[in-house]
C-alpha cells in the first residue's frame, strides 16, 4: 500500500511568518498534487508538479517536488490569515488517476 | 456550471439502516470517485468508476456500493450502515483523456451512524 505522510500535523503560527509542510513517502509518483480545504468545503487544487526537482510558484507558495519524485515539500513566506486552512498532498497512480492522499496538515494562521 | 454537487449535505442514520449518496458532475468528466475523510487520515478512496456503467473499487470498499447508470451521476450505496461509517464523504470528477488530472470536489455529505 502506497503512503504519504504529512508533517507537521498541526501547526499554529503568528501572520507573517514563513512555514514549510512536508509530504515524504517511499514510492514513486508519476505526478503530485497539492490541494487546500477549507472548513465545510472540498478539497481545491493549488498545483501539480510532474518532473523530478521542479519548482513551482504560486504568489507566496512555493512547491517543489523530489528529485527521485518521492517526496515533496510547501514552503509558505509571510503567512496570512488566508492561508488557514488543510493542505493535503496526493500523489497520482495509474492509468486511472487514483490519487493516494496525505495525512494532512491543519495551519492556522493567527493575525 | 455547478460543477460537482452532492446531496444530501448532512444525515443521521441508526445503526442497520440504508442509505444512497448522489453525486452530479455538469463538466461532461469520464472519472468519477468517491472518497471518505476521517481525522488524521486523509482521503481515502472507496470506489471510482472510469466510465458510464463501469465502476471500481478503491482502498476501503467494503460496506459500500456504487452504481453509475449516467455519466453525470455516481451514486454510492450503504446497504446497512455502522457506526464506523460515520465520517465525511467526497466526491471527486475529473477529465480522463489527459496526463496529469485535476479531481474536482464537491462539497461533500457528513453522515453519522448512531
Amino acid at each position: 500500500t502506497q503512503l504519504l505522510e504529512q508533517s507537521p500535523q498541526f501547526l499554529s503560527i503568528q501572520e507573517g511568518e514563513n512555514l514549510t509542510v512536508y509530504c515524504n513517502s517511499s514510492s514513486v509518483f508519476s505526478s503530485l498534487q497539492w490541494y487546500r480545504q477549507e472548513p465545510g468545503e472540498g478539497p481545491v487544487l493549488l498545483v501539480t508538479v510532474v518532473t523530478g526537482g521542479e519548482v513551482k510558484k504560486l504568489k507566496r507558495l512555493t512547491f517543489q517536488f523530489g528529485d527521485a519524485r518521492k517526496d515533496s515539500s510547501l514552503h509558505i513566506t509571510a503567512a496570512q490569515p488566508g492561508d488557514t486552512g488543510l493542505y493535503l498532498c496526493a500523489g497520482a497512480a495509474g492509468a486511472t488517476n487514483k490519487l493516494i492522499f496525505g495525512t494532512g496538515t491543519l495551519l492556522a494562521v493567527q493575525p | 456550471n455547478a460543477g460537482v454537487t452532492q446531496t444530501p449535505k448532512f444525515r443521521v442514520l441508526k445503526t442497520g439502516q440504508s442509505m444512497t449518496l448522489l453525486c452530479a458532475q455538469d463538466m461532461n468528466h469520464e472519472y468519477m470517485y468517491w472518497y471518505r475523510q476521517d481525522p488524521g487520515m486523509g482521503l481515502r478512496l472507496i470506489h471510482y468508476s472510469v466510465g458510464e456503467g463501469t465502476t471500481a473499487k478503491g482502498e476501503v470498499p467494503d460496506g459500500y456500493n456504487v452504481s453509475r447508470l449516467k455519466k453525470q451521476n455516481f451514486l454510492l450505496g450503504l446497504e446497512s450502515a455502522a457506526p464506523s461509517q460515520t465520517s465525511v464523504y467526497f466526491c471527486a470528477s475529473t477529465l480522463g483523456h489527459t496526463s496529469v488530472k485535476t479531481q474536482y470536489f464537491g462539497p461533500g455529505t457528513r453522515l453519522l451512524v448512531l
